[in-house]
C-alpha cells in the first residue's frame, strides 16, 4: 500500500517563497508528481520527479529524495493566482498515481 | 479541443437511481483512469484501463460500480442504486504512457439526494 502525507493548509505573502513538503511510504516507486488544483477545477500537472534531485521549471521547483521518502514543491515570487490546492501523487509498483489529500495554499497581499 | 472531456458536468439524482458518466480521453492516450474526489480530499483511485482492458480496480469500487472502455476509446462509469455517500466529483484522466503525466477532465459532479 501507499501512505502520503502533506500539510493541510499553508499561508504565504505575495512575492515570497513557500515550500510544500510531501512524505510518502510506498511499495515500489515509479515517480512522484505535483499537481495544482484551483477550486472547482481539474488538477493540472506541475512536475514529475523519478530520480533524486531538484527539477526547476520557471517559478516552480520540485525536489525528491527516494531514500528519505520525501519531496517538496518550491514556489518562488508568489502571486495571488498561486492560491490553490497542491497535490502530491506517488506512482507505485503498478504505475497508478496515488494522491495525497492536498495542501491548500493561501497567498495574501 | 483535444483535451479530456466528461459528460455530464453535473448530475443530481435521487437515492436508488442509476447514473452513468462518460469520458472521452485524449485520442492518442492508451491509459484511462477514473478517480473520485470529495471536498478537501485528494483524488481517490477507482479503476484504470490500458486500451480496452480494465487492469486494476480499487477496493472502493463496490459491486454497484462498473466501468467499461469499449474499443479502447471512450469510457463509461456506471453507479447502480446510488447512495448519498456516492456524492462526489468523478474525475477522468488519461495518459500517453505508464510514466506520463495525467491529463484530467473537468469532472462530473454527482449529488445524490
Amino acid at each position: 500500500g501507499q501512505n502520503i502525507d502533506q500539510p493541510t493548509e499553508m499561508t504565504a505573502t505575495e512575492g515570497a517563497i513557500v515550500q510544500i513538503n510531501c512524505t510518502y511510504q510506498t511499495s515500489g516507486f515509479n515517480g512522484l508528481f505535483w499537481y495544482q488544483q484551483h477550486a472547482g477545477e481539474a488538477p493540472t500537472f506541475l512536475s514529475y520527479n523519478v530520480l533524486d534531485g531538484l527539477e526547476e521549471k520557471g517559478r516552480f521547483s520540485s525536489f525528491l529524495s527516494r531514500s528519505k521518502g520525501y519531496s517538496y514543491l518550491l514556489l518562488k515570487e508568489l502571486q495571488m493566482k498561486d492560491s490553490a490546492s497542491y497535490l502530491c501523487a506517488v506512482s507505485g509498483g503498478s504505475y497508478i498515481p496515488t494522491f495525497g489529500r492536498g495542501t491548500s495554499l493561501i497567498v495574501h497581499p | 479541443d483535444t483535451g479530456v472531456s466528461q459528460d455530464p458536468r453535473h448530475k443530481i439524482t435521487k437515492r436508488g437511481q442509476n447514473v452513468t458518466f462518460r469520458c472521452d480521453p485524449i485520442s492518442e492516450h492508451n491509459r484511462l483512469y477514473w478517480y473520485r474526489q470529495t471536498l478537501g480530499q485528494g483524488p481517490e483511485f477507482l479503476t484504470y484501463f490500458q486500451n480496452e482492458a480494465q487492469l486494476e480496480k480499487s477496493r472502493l469500487l463496490s459491486d454497484r460500480f462498473s466501468a467499461e472502455r469499449p474499443k479502447g476509446s471512450f469510457s463509461t462509469l456506471e453507479i447502480q442504486r446510488t447512495e448519498q455517500g456516492d456524492s462526489a466529483m468523478y474525475l477522468c484522466a488519461s495518459s500517453f504512457s505508464q510514466t506520463g503525466e495525467l491529463f484530467f477532465g473537468e469532472g462530473s459532479r454527482l449529488t445524490v439526494l
